[in-house]
């Protein structure tokens, strides 16, 4: 059964903090995704990796990074929290190839005070 | 311009019954992907059903299908039997074969199975 897991369902840090969301996934897949959700805007894209060490910006990279150094995990980076940054976090994997379905994790809800 | 477009935020069905809720695109790739994708009141998002864009058959699995109709690039998914499990929101999501692995995901649709 494929997998992906989040290193929290919920997250509360302070304005200024350093905030690190991990994700792993035990597909073996290439492609990892980061996605943010909030009401009335759908999923967008912060980041994706479509291999070790590799990484492209997404639709709303500002504010963000990521870092990529074992195929299996891909790490989102709050390098100083805001209160605008509160959200819903997704992180997915895909094959390369075929269909590229994108499997997601069960999501981290980031509250930023 | 909105690439996926789901036009109905909400929607309402008996249990038991057929419900199609609406999804079109808006791509000049001739190949790409269409997939749906349900996320239930716990946030996980589940991967329901693919289309490809040179598949000729509609893609059914299970209760969904897709009914894709090329020239009027649409992808509306079909849930047959409605249950009080179906009751969630629904995404529809396109990959542009030149664009990689990305998924492009429309606003969602809410579906509310009554009993």
């Amino acid at each position: 059964d494929v997998k992906v897991t989040q290193s929290s369902r919920y997250l509360v840090k302070r304005t200024g903090e350093k905030v690190f969301l991990e994700c792993v996934q035990d597909m073996d897949h290439e492609n990892m995704f980061w996605y943010r959700q909030d009401p009335g805007l759908g999923l967008r894209l912060i980041y994706f990796s479509y291999d070790v060490k590799m990484k492209e910006k997404g639709d709303i990279p500002e504010g963000y990074s990521v870092s990529r150094e074992k195929k299996e995990r891909f790490s989102l980076i709050l390098e100083s929290a805001s209160t605008n940054q509160t959200s819903m976090y997704l992180c997915a994997s895909s094959r390369a190839g075929g269909r590229r379905e994108q499997y997601f994790g069960p999501g981290t809800r980031l509250t930023v005070t | 311009a909105q690439k996926i477009t789901q036009t109905q935020p909400g929607m309402f069905v008996q249990e038991k019954e057929a419900v199609t809720l609406d999804c079109t695109y808006d791509t000049s790739d001739q190949s790409y992907g269409l997939f749906w994708y349900k996320q239930p009141s716990s946030g996980e998002m589940i991967f329901l059903i693919y289309q490809g864009s040179y598949d000729e058959q509609n893609a059914t699995e299970g209760r969904y299908s897709l009914n894709f109709q090329k020239a009027r690039k649409s992808a509306n998914l079909v849930i047959s039997a409605s249950q009080l499990g179906d009751s969630a929101m629904y995404f529809c999501a396109m990959r542009e074969d030149n664009q990689g692995g990305k998924l492009i995901f429309g606003q969602g649709t809410e579906l509310s199975v009554k009993p």
